[in-house]
């Protein structure tokens, strides 16, 4: 299995803040890689796929990049509607594997 | 635009079968190159993906789940579904049915099952 390790597990930022999340794959992922947001009681939502591409009506704010082992999401500036937890997730190989997901609260 | 709702027993007891179907509506599940797909969550952990199904009939399955997930189709109600065997207080989750190819993912909104006596 691929082992997606995520950090940091919760993150504390200001309205207007640059936020950074990384994910780091066991293995070579290639550009195989989702980045989620999830709110309470929802299901998760994707916001970039294939580590880079936004999907369609998702902000400009948020941004991928990456491939192979490294990935890194970004919210360039950080709005109070931003509030969730984020998880990336491969889809290189079988079986699908998630990182532990970052918490993201408003300092 | 496809939708998928997962229906089901919400409360199973230890040692039986859950069983869940999810129905799709807005499209075909026979159509395309799409994968249908389990993933479950436990109430404040991450998310694990247990299975999924080809629109032509083959699957891959978590090798966690130790032989105990089946996923299968029926073309014929547009619905596809999780069978998880000899079920314990660890597999108490929300459970989802997903769509995907590729990055293309749709959820549908979750179901949670409770394993207790």
């Amino acid at each position: 299995d691929i082992q997606m390790t995520q950090s940091p597990s919760s993150l504390s930022a200001s309205v207007g803040d640059r936020v950074t999340i990384t994910c780091q794959a066991s293995q070579d992922s290639r550009k195989y890689l989702n980045w989620y947001q999830q709110k309470p009681g929802k299901a998760p939502k994707v916001l970039i796929y294939d580590a880079s591409n936004l999907k369609t009506g998702v902000p400009s704010r948020f941004s991928g990049s990456g491939s192979g082992t490294d990935f890194t999401f970004t919210i360039s500036s950080l709005q109070p509607e931003d509030i969730a937890t984020y998880y990336c997730q491969q889809y290189n190989n079988v079986p699908y594997t998630f990182g532990q997901g970052t918490k993201l609260e408003i300092k | 635009q496809v939708q998928l709702q997962e229906s089901g027993p919400g409360l199973v007891k230890p040692s039986q079968t859950l069983s869940l179907s999810c129905t799709v509506s807005g499209g075909s599940i026979s159509s395309g190159s799409y994968y249908w797909s389990w993933i479950r969550q436990p109430a404040g952990k991450g998310l694990e993906w247990l299975g999924r199904i080809y629109s032509g009939g083959g699957t891959n399955y978590n090798p966690s789940l130790k032989s105990r997930v089946t996923i299968s189709v029926d073309t014929s109600k547009n619905q596809f579904s999780l069978r998880l065997n000899s079920v314990t207080a660890a597999d108490t989750a929300v459970y989802y049915c997903v769509r995907h190819f590729y990055g293309d993912y749709n959820w549908g909104p979750g179901t949670l099952v409770t394993v207790s006596s």
